[in-house]
């Protein structure tokens, strides 16, 4: 059973970078072939996608967010990161972590879902 | 960048009838790459359909996914309380990636 859950701070400085980190259990992420994923739920509006990680190293990002996003694994803990830079009021938002299911090809059917963490920039 | 439209934004029904839920594309999509998604309040999405028209492991076969074009439907037969929920499409291929639709909110009428 595979299970993703996402921890970090809750409140964030405008200007400052905000971290998260999804902790995987009952999958490796050092296991080929899975796309990680980072998705974002800003208040009372739908579903953004941030970007993503493959094979630990390679990543893609929305081109929206792509000057300030970086997605990182860290095997040893089982873990995957993002971290988004200069944020404002504007970033506040639900961040959820998701997986696919590893049909070749079919990245973005995402199957996996972490529960989200609410991230409010406040100063 | 591809948009995806939803409609209606909000479709108010009673539990037993018939939902159908829109989403058009504003340029030529793949349908292999399309999904639908629901999400209920405090929860994440959970994938009901894939490729369209595949349903997702243990979802119930009153959800049905079609398209024509660059239009793809939703159907929920027989709708029933847990059923109502917020409803996204979804795109994967092409930049920005991946991308969702607004978002159909199937209340209780």
């Amino acid at each position: 059973q595979v299970q993703l859950q996402e921890s970090g701070p809750g409140l964030v400085k405008p200007s400052q970078t905000l971290s998260l980190t999804c902790t995987v259990s009952g999958a490796s992420i050092s296991r080929g072939g899975y796309y990680w994923s980072w998705i974002r739920q800003r208040p009372g509006r739908g579903l953004e996608w941030i970007g993503y990680i493959y094979n630990t190293w390679s990543t893609h990002y929305n081109p929206s967010l792509k000057s300030r996003v970086t997605i990182s694994a860290d095997t040893s803990k089982n873990q995957f990161s993002l971290n988004l830079s200069s944020v404002t009021a504007a970033d506040t938002a639900v961040y959820y972590c998701a997986r696919d299911d590893g049909s070749i090809g079919h990245w973005g059917d995402l199957n996996y879902w972490g529960q989200g963490t609410l991230v409010t920039v406040s100063s | 960048e591809i948009v995806l439209t939803q409609s209606p934004g909000t479709l108010s029904l009673s539990p037993g009838e018939r939902a159908t839920l829109s989403c058009r594309a504003s340029q030529s999509v793949t349908s292999t790459f399309l999904g639908w998604y629901q999400q209920k309040p405090g929860q994440a999405p959970r994938l009901l359909i894939y490729g369209a028209s595949s349903r997702a492991t243990g979802i119930p076969d009153k959800f049905s996914g079609s398209w024509s074009g660059t239009d793809f439907t939703l159907n929920i037969s027989r709708l029933e309380p847990e059923d109502f929920a917020v409803y996204y499409c979804q795109h994967y291929g092409n930049s920005p990636a991946l991308t969702f639709g607004g978002g159909t909110k199937v209340e209780i009428k």
